[in-house]
């Protein structure tokens, strides 16, 4: 099974309108932390927000905020008054424990990413 | 603040050679990690550093190696160059390692002929 899932391939929006990025996870340790990036054509990952899991307020930045619903492992964005310099690649990540080093690090599982196109 | 910087931005190669890519973490980061991006594979983590010690890393032959200087900086190096290689390869920096937001640098593109 996918560690991170991003089910949206691609979608449009209107200029001013919100958007919703969906993003689901799977894990089973209790200790982990979600985030969102945003990658416009330029390449450069562009760190948006992040949420950890005891955190208990969803995270929220800007126009930026997380819809975390841990028991349903879904970590959505949520974009409010989309702007035209949205348009880009967004991706979902998750860090958790390594089994490898039995600890915590800043390995990070990526989903497929969605393409977001804000129309004008 | 002065973000994440990697070095260079585009190079080109040719099978069979070496390359090694730069990343300087923002200031008071000691943790560097790095990926690789292809369409095909997406977003890969290859390992992260430490305080000058690899923590971990991922599922690439060795060929795919690192290490961190005293200042925090990193280098990737990959050996004898293979046409799958090429993807842009990014770095980022964090605070300490296992907490916290993540920085990711512009990247490294890197097209081997």
């Amino acid at each position: 099974a996918q560690k991170i899932t991003q089910t949206q391939p691609g979608m449009f929006v209107q200029e001013k309108e919100a958007v919703t990025l969906d993003c689901t996870y799977d894990t089973s340790d209790p200790s982990y932390g979600l985030f969102w990036y945003k990658q416009p054509s330029s390449g450069e990952m562009i760190f948006l927000i992040y949420q950890g899991s005891y955190d208990q307020q969803n995270a929220t930045e800007g126009r930026y905020s997380l819809n975390f619903q841990k028991a349903r492992k879904s970590a959505n964005l949520v974009i409010s008054a989309s702007q035209l310099g949205d348009s880009a690649m967004y991706f979902c990540a998750m860090r958790e424990p390594s089994r490898r080093i039995k600890a915590a690090g800043n390995k990070l599982t990526f989903g497929g990413g969605t393409r977001v196109l804000v129309k004008p | 603040k002065a973000g994440v910087t990697q070095t260079p931005r585009y190079l080109i190669k040719t099978r069979g050679q070496q390359v090694t890519l730069s990343c300087s973490p923002i200031s008071g980061h000691r943790s560097v990690s790095w990926y690789q991006q292809t369409p095909g594979q997406g977003l890969q983590f290859l390992f992260e550093y430490f305080s000058e010690t690899q923590r971990n890393k991922g599922n690439f032959p060795g060929r795919f190696s690192g290490r961190q200087f005293s200042n925090s900086r990193s280098e990737m190096n990959v050996s004898t160059l293979e046409l799958g290689n090429s993807a842009l390869y990014l770095c980022a920096s964090s605070l300490a390692s296992g907490a916290g937001e993540l920085f990711f640098g512009e990247g490294s593109r890197l097209t081997v002929l």
